[in-house]
């Protein structure tokens, strides 16, 4: 266990809807990342966070938002929710440019309906 | 775009014999890679890292990395059917976050 937690675990929520994951670490790691996964694209990059109030978008960001104001929470918006969001998504940490491992939490599954 | 690439799979292989999954990148400034293994509902799970050429053991597992080839493999030694999930190749990027790029996976049966 890499000491992180995600909330909820299971969301269910209707089309323009806005909603909010959790990512939440005790481990006080400085990078942060969103991550996406459906069948046949594997796991993609939303957007990632190199430190308190410092994020950055990856490949699939439209959509979404992120804010960290603390190190160890890091949250994911998505503003209004559409079907194509329906997905699990993941939230992985790294300690820092010297320690180049990633560490998941258990997961998001998301449905928008 | 940086790319990963896997062999799409699934694979069968039977119980006590060797599988070998594949992956190759597109960034030649890569630094790191790492093999992670997911089983069916759960978070991916690090099982492997290779940072340099050549070859990396541990236990029934053997990463291998090509920088010239842009190759990475995974050997799974005496599979088992608990080493049955889908192997996910990462990469690491050459960027200031080192955010890590996955390939779709390859899915992987033991069969008893």
């Amino acid at each position: 266990d890499a000491g992180i937690t995600q909330s909820p675990r299971h969301k269910v929520t209707e089309t323009g809807t806005p909603v909010t994951l959790r990512c939440h670490q005790t481990e006080n790691h400085r990078y942060m990342y969103w991550y996406r996964q459906d069948p046949g694209h594997g796991l993609r990059l939303i957007h990632y966070s190199y430190g308190v109030k410092d994020t950055d978008k990856g490949e699939v960001s439209d959509g979404y938002s992120v804010s960290r104001s603390k190190t160890e929470d890091f949250l994911l918006t998505l503003e209004s929710a559409t079907s194509s969001q329906t997905s699990v998504y993941f939230c992985a940490i790294r300690q820092d440019m010297g320690a180049t491992e990633a560490f998941f939490g258990q997961g998001t599954r998301l449905t928008v309906v | 775009q940086k790319e990963v690439e896997q062999n799409s799979g699934p694979l069968s292989v039977p119980e006590g014999a060797i599988a070998s999954l594949n992956c190759t990148y597109s960034d030649r400034g890569s630094q790191s890679f790492f093999w992670y293994r997911q089983y069916s509902g759960k978070s991916p799970e690090l099982i492997m890292s290779i940072y340099s050429n050549g070859d990396k053991e541990d236990g029934r597992f053997t990463a291998q990395l090509n920088k010239a080839s842009q190759y990475v493999s995974l050997l799974i030694r005496d599979s088992q059917p608990s080493d049955s999930a889908t192997y996910l190749c990462a990469v690491s990027s050459s960027g200031s976050a080192r955010q890590l790029t996955f390939g779709s996976g390859t899915q992987l049966t033991v069969l008893p």
